[in-house]
């Protein structure tokens, strides 16, 4: 069946360093992928998405491409902040015209320290 | 006004007591889904629902039971709680209008069952 693969957290960064979290994922056909993002204490919330091969998703200085070749979806950020400290979530979707579920990766923790 | 709400946000409840979580969404979208977060484990859907008359098993649906009494309310029931059923839960909402299942997540209630 489907599934989603993150790295093992936490990731402990300071302040302005690069980051990357990878993903890679397991699926028949062409899937959407997605970063969701938790902050403490709220729920989660729509980082990026693409949904076709080579796509680039970004938002807030983050960035992420799918890879068919791979089967992956790597988060990226150039400098992090205090406030990216969060839980990050990958996942990939059939789209609507399936069931639309989402199936998500466990989750990795990212620390940022000033 | 946040487009997804749910109530209680926090509730601590006993062994074998029968508990419902409720959830509002005004983004006027037809899916609804339930899911339960657990530590390193991501999130894993219980139930999902396409519209008011059709209502389907997510991967983890034992000892959980739903109603979609609207369109825009969609409440997740434990019959009889246990302890492993301690979690957070999510309520999430997503329209088919667009091709692509991105889903609007609830901020989560957090569950305890002693």
């Amino acid at each position: 069946g489907d599934s989603v693969t993150q790295m093992e957290g936490p990731v402990t960064l300071s302040e302005e360093a690069f980051l990357t979290i990878n993903c890679t994922y397991t699926a028949t056909g062409y899937p959407s992928l997605f970063w969701y993002v938790q902050y403490p204490g709220e729920g989660l919330q729509l980082l990026l998405k693409a949904t076709k091969a080579d796509d680039k998703g970004s938002n807030k200085g983050f960035e992420a491409t799918y890879r068919k070749e791979t089967t992956s979806f790597h988060l990226e950020k150039g400098s992090v902040q205090v406030s990216d400290s969060a839980v990050y979530f990958c996942a990939l979707s059939r789209g609507s015209g399936n069931t639309g579920k989402l199936i998500f990766g466990q989750g990795t923790t990212l620390q940022v320290k000033p | 006004d946040a487009d997804v709400t749910q109530t209680p946000r926090n509730r601590i409840t006993k062994t074998g007591k029968r508990i419902m979580l409720e959830c509002s969404q005004t983004k006027g979208h037809d899916r609804m889904y339930w899911y339960r977060q657990d530590p390193g484990l991501g999130l894993q859907l219980i139930y999902y629902s396409f519209d008011v008359k059709d209502i389907n098993k997510g991967e983890i649906s034992d000892g959980y039971s739903v109603s979609r009494q609207a369109q825009a309310k969609f409440s997740l029931s434990l019959e009889s709680a246990i302890p492993n059923q301690t979690a957070l839960y999510f309520c999430a909402t997503s329209d088919t209008g667009h091709g692509t299942d991105t889903q609007y997540f609830g901020p989560g209630t957090r569950l305890t069952v002693l």
